[in-house]
């Protein structure tokens, strides 16, 4: 079967850097996305990576390992407005997206 | 700029009545997606449409239809409703079915009773 895992919560530190895992199993392959949402709202797009490596968008970042079925969503100088949930999601061979159950962020002052 | 317009925001609906959630999108995008979001899964699909005058079943579709008769609306009936289809409903579109930049919603919350 298809799978994503993500950790279920974070606790960060306002200003700190956090790093946010994925792992997944999936049939076939054509990309992996991160989005984030907060509470009680939708979720909106953050980043996307199809090849090995990092993509970095301002204080975000997102790495994907093919061979290691693994990504991660790297988050510097942290501020409140953080706090949300980010899911991790993946393209299979369809081109249906699967997703994960999404990592909630708690950010600390 | 709308983007994509759900409603209801919120509906409390008693067991047995029917009930459709309405979708429009002003960004001509090709596809378009229902999904349902419960505490503790992810996303689920329920049905999507790749472009105007198709539909598809996505991972969850019992107990639910669409139809998509022009490129604007998408709108998701439940026939009969029951109580474990109470749930947040996203409705979300992109531009084509291999693009995974959704743009979502609102979201519209359903409490069936």
């Amino acid at each position: 079967g298809q799978n994503i895992d993500q950790p279920t919560e974070m606790t960060a530190t306002e200003g700190a850097i956090v790093q946010i895992n994925c792992t997944y199993q999936t049939s076939g392959f054509n990309g992996l996305f991160w989005y984030q949402q907060h509470a009680g709202e939708a979720p909106t797009f953050l980043s996307y990576n199809v090849l090995d490596g990092l993509e970095e968008k301002g204080r975000f970042s997102s790495f994907l390992s093919r061979s290691k079925g693994y990504s991660y969503l790297l988050l510097k100088e942290l501020q409140m407005k953080d706090s949300a949930s980010y899911l991790c999601a993946v393209m299979d061979s369809n081109y249906q997206l699967i997703w994960g159950a999404g990592t909630k962020l708690i950010i600390k002052p | 700029i709308a983007g994509i317009t759900q409603a209801p925001t919120s509906q409390i609906l008693a067991a047995g009545r029917r009930m459709t959630l309405r979708c429009t999108q002003d960004m001509r995008h090709n596809a378009m997606y229902w999904y349902r979001q419960d505490l503790g899964l992810g996303l689920r699909l329920i049905h999507y449409s790749n472009t105007a005058g198709t539909t598809g079943k996505g991972e969850v579709p019992d107990g639910y239809s669409v139809s998509r008769a022009n490129t604007d609306d998408f709108p998701l009936t439940l026939a009969s409703a029951v109580p474990s289809q109470t749930s947040v409903y996203f409705c979300a579109s992109s531009e084509d079915r291999e693009t995974g930049e959704l743009f979502f919603g609102e979201g519209s919350r359903l409490t069936v009773l």
